[in-house]
């Protein structure tokens, strides 16, 4: 059983459009994540939350979109994509804060905007 | 500032050899300290994490990280490498404390393990 599971594992879409990536966690754990590294391997935070509350939130560009339906699901939303968009974008999850327990990743989606 | 510094970008061993992957912290109190490995097209898993007690830690996969205080290290060492831990490694430290939980991340070491 996966743990973390991301869907699509690759997205490949034009500028402009708008684009969902699937967040779904079977372990119970109350936070999820969304990060984005980009081609250089960086890890950049964008959102967190907790029990559905947002309680992260990066300097993120406001076409960026998270929706918590419930807290074993956290999607991601992108409106208007852009080329710097691409990047391998990767949910966790973790039973507290990430700060002091161990965090569960999905294997990421990579999203190429041509 | 805290950072996470892992000074060496690419490393290159032999298989076989022994392995030590640097990483060097600057954070206001203590940390909890995380050592995650990323292969090829996956995701990151969490290799071993320390948080208080005993300075050295065993992990998964034969790897081992030791805490130093005074040199704000806590570096990653396997005593025999193995083709298959060519990956990314990601060293990360995170607040014991506070609301603002969220991990600070290293740039990674990409390991390349010749046969």
């Amino acid at each position: 059983d996966t743990a973390v599971s991301q869907t699509p594992k690759y997205l490949v879409t034009q500028m402009g459009n708008d684009k969902s990536i699937k967040c779904e966690q079977n372990l119970g754990h109350d936070t999820m994540y969304w990060y984005k590294q980009d081609s250089k391997k960086f890890l950049k935070i964008m959102f967190s939350y907790n029990n559905k509350e947002l309680i992260i939130n990066e300097t993120v560009p406001n076409r960026f979109s998270p929706k918590s339906p419930d807290k074993a699901h956290l999607n991601l939303h992108i409106n208007s994509l852009e080329l710097g968009d691409s990047a391998v974008y990767f949910c966790a999850s973790s039973p507290g804060g990430m700060g002091n327990t161990e965090a569960f990743f999905g294997q990421g989606t990579r999203l190429t905007v041509v | 500032a805290q950072s996470v510094t892992q000074p060496d970008i690419h490393i290159t061993v032999s298989e076989g050899a022994s392995l030590e992957l640097r990483c060097n912290y600057s954070y206001g109190a203590t940390p909890y300290l995380f050592w995650y490995v990323q292969s090829p097209g996956q995701g990151l898993q969490l290799l071993l994490k320390y948080f208080s007690g005993d300075t050295l830690v065993q992990g998964i996969k034969g790897f081992e990280a030791e805490f130093k205080r005074s040199q704000s290290s806590f570096n990653l060492r396997k005593p025999s490498v193995h083709w298959s831990d060519a990956a990314e490694y990601f060293c990360a430290v995170g607040p014991l404390t506070g609301n603002n939980r969220k991990l600070i991340w290293g740039l990674g070491t990409s390991l390349a393990v010749n046969p």
